[in-house]
């Protein structure tokens, strides 16, 4: 079975400054790895994905993410937040069927 | 490319009253649709794989004959909550699967608020 866990429940940051989010997975096989992005009334967008390539994998906006087996991590980073960012976040594993896995979610301040 | 749309982007209905819910993909064909349910600053949980053609896969705990899902075509997959209750109340989001020639990738409707009084 497959598993993700966020750390954190709510980050904040002031705009400009890097943003880090934290992911833990738990797989029995080389999981796919997603982080998804779901702004207040909006659909969910994906900002990135792992599926066994590179291990560090650049999505949208700026934002990437690190695959590290070792650690069995897959933390979402950006060097400088914007305004634009504040949402709440997921981190989400696909098991070999294509079901999808939510992470409880991380929501994003950003304060001027 | 690859949206996927969702009608009614809110609902309110009556305990006891049924709804229906439809999820579109409007550029691709998808055999496999996705849907979630999202309470109130929570995560996704999946509900439901909608399969073209054959019978829906519920998760454990969701009640198939409440939760009725038909996939009739490649791009249409309906959700109806039969005999809504209050507790139904929540944010209900579709996914399509986009198969192409290396990749699977899901994309996910706007969802729909349904408020049951």
């Amino acid at each position: 079975a497959q598993s993700v866990t966020q750390l954190d429940s709510h980050v904040s940051v002031s705009e400009g400054t890097p943003v880090l989010l934290r992911c833990n997975y738990s797989s029995s096989y080389s999981p796919s790895l997603f982080w998804y992005v779901q702004h207040p009334n909006k659909g969910l967008q994906l900002l990135l994905k792992y599926t066994s390539a590179a291990t560090l994998v650049k999505g949208i906006n700026g934002f990437e993410a690190e695959f590290k087996k070792s650690e069995t991590s897959f933390h979402l980073t950006k060097p400088s937040a914007h305004m634009s960012d504040a949402a709440e976040y997921f981190c989400v594993v696909s098991d070999s069927w294509g079901k999808l896995q939510f992470g409880a979610g991380t929501q994003v301040v950003v304060t001027p | 490319g690859a949206v996927v749309s969702q009608h009614p982007s809110r609902v309110i209905c009556k305990s006891g009253t049924s709804v229906k819910i439809e999820c579109r993909s409007l550029d691709f064909q998808a055999t496999t649709m996705f849907w979630y349910r999202q309470f109130p600053k929570q995560s996704l949980m999946l509900m439901a794989t909608s399969n073209e053609g054959s019978k829906a896969t519920y998760e454990q705990g969701v009640e198939k004959d409440k939760f009725l899902i038909n996939h009739a075509s490649l791009t249409l997959s309906t959700l109806t909550v039969t005999s809504a209750h209050p507790e139904d109340s929540s944010f209900y989001i579709c996914s399509a699967e986009y198969s192409g020639e290396e990749t699977y990738e899901q994309y996910f409707g706007p969802g729909t608020r349904l408020t049951v009084t």
